[in-house]
């Protein structure tokens, strides 16, 4: 199995300009969840999917994110305009479900992004 | 909202020392802990979970974690660390069954020391 895959590792962009991050869960995961990594705010839950159906997007900081997953084996976080703030590291996670148990949270190698 | 603390942000140890890391979180219902480890350059990986058996959790790596439900707390230890586990460390709550929000702490960077 691959575990979970994003691209690209790294992206450096300038501002105002449109970046799109890129997931592949791992197949058969109902689940997947965007996360954005910073030093001052930590580990912070954008948003998350069931069943490719976004569930909660409370995380997402403003109108300029977006996110998409038009299908099960396929994520897209869209920032537009980006601006310098969203410097960060950008993590993708899957999960499947199993009876009543929760189970865990596989990671994606994560997007470093850049915005100058 | 719940909330999860990890007090200290930065901890340096010797090889063979012993560790402990803090995790303190606010939620009062059932809940489920997570402790992920970040080794430099790599994604994050599962130490260990709770839910809801033992509180005394043994996870990967000789690690294992304690579930104090009076102190709100799921402290993580190792009897005796490597240089390798020098990583960092993130603490983890979820509510419950049927709700998917993991809440991270802020983490805890782990140097050691040859």
């Amino acid at each position: 199995d691959a575990g979970v895959i994003q691209s690209p590792r790294h992206e450096v962009t300038e501002m105002g300009q449109e970046v799109t991050l890129r997931c592949k869960p791992i197949s058969g995961h109902d689940y997947l969840f965007w996360y954005r990594q910073t030093m001052m705010r930590g580990l912070e839950l954008l948003i998350y999917f069931n069943n490719n159906v976004p569930i909660d997007d409370s995380g997402m900081p403003e109108d300029r994110f977006s996110a998409k997953m038009p299908n099960a084996s396929f994520s897209t976080l869209k920032i537009q305009p980006s601006e310098p703030r969203d410097s960060a590291v950008y993590f993708c996670a899957s999960r499947y479900t199993s009876g009543s148990s929760y189970n865990e949270q596989f990671f994606g190698p994560g997007t470093r992004l850049t915005v100058l | 909202a719940q909330s999860v603390s990890q007090h200290n942000h930065h901890v340096i140890l010797s090889e063979a020392a012993s560790l402990e890391l803090g995790c303190n979180y606010s939620y009062g219902g059932t809940v489920n802990l997570f402790w992920y480890v970040q080794y430099p350059g790599q994604h994050l990986q599962l130490l260990l979970k709770y839910f809801s058996e033992d509180p005394l959790v043994k996870g990967i790596k000789g690690f294992e974690a304690e579930f104090i439900k009076s102190k709100f707390s799921f402290n993580l230890r190792k009897p005796s660390v490597q240089w390798s586990d020098t990583a960092e460390y993130f603490c983890a709550v979820n509510k419950g069954f049927g709700n998917e929000k993991l809440t991270f702490g802020t983490g805890t960077r782990l140097t050691i020391i040859p």
